[in-house]
């Protein structure tokens, strides 16, 4: 299958600071990457959804000013947590999708710890 | 909000066939039913995916109702290493959100 890849995998920053996280599809053009965060021992949380040129569609309660994401072209989307507070601490994933929805492809993860 | 009901756990032996139901009353024409597997801390694996007829793959199987109302993943031997949390998840182009899932144990 395709790969998707997610760097850092692991980040710790300090409060305040910002931290970018990196979603890559390596061998196809996504034309539609979903973001999503996990806590521990519960399932994952739909943050956005992002189309290749366009504005990131945020779902409902999620910051669009905190959680700020740009998909500047079909292989790279990339999730920025701005002024990042201990709360913000959590797995970071993202997925990418092909012309066809079940092209589904999810990154290995991004854990973000805020001290 | 989540379109898709799973059972909170589920336990199997070893070796043996589990069946993982999903229930999705609110499907609708276009939507495909997608099943992921997820480690812990690490990003969902793709299992199988189906539209109406059901379908095999080398990992599991996947039956529809003829209503598509609801689905049931088949792990044919379960092995330790399919003890997991599977999502079962109703996709359209614009929407991929997951349920609480299924935690499968394996017991030896």
């Amino acid at each position: 299958g395709a790969v998707v890849s997610q760097h850092p995998s692991r980040v710790i920053c300090k409060s305040g600071t910002s931290v970018k996280i990196e979603c890559r599809s390596l061998d196809f053009q996504a034309t539609t990457m979903f973001w999503y965060r996990q806590f521990p021992k519960k399932s994952l949380m739909l943050m956005a959804t992002s189309n290749e040129g366009s504005k990131a569609t945020y779902e409902q309660g999620v910051e669009k000013d905190k959680f700020l994401i740009n998909h500047a072209s079909l292989t790279l989307s990339t999730l920025t947590v701005t002024s990042a507070h201990p709360e913000d601490s959590s797995f970071y994933i993202c997925s990418a999708s092909g012309r066809a929805i079940y092209e589904q492809y999810f990154g290995p993860g991004t854990r973000l710890t805020v001290t | 909000d989540a379109k898709t009901t799973q059972p909170n756990s589920m336990e199997s032996n070893e070796e043996e066939p589990v069946h993982l139901p999903c229930n999705h009353s609110t499907i609708s024409g276009t939507d495909y039913i997608h099943w992921y597997r997820q480690l812990p801390s690490q990003g969902p694996e793709y299992v199988i995916h189906g539209l109406t007829s059901n379908v095999n793959n080398r990992m599991a199987s996947l039956a529809i109702a003829e209503d598509r109302k609801s689905s049931t993943l088949i792990l044919h031997r379960a092995t330790l290493r399919d003890a997991a949390v599977y999502y079962c998840i109703l996709a359209s182009p614009n929407d991929m959100r997951f349920g609480a899932g299924t935690r499968l144990t394996v017991k030896p």
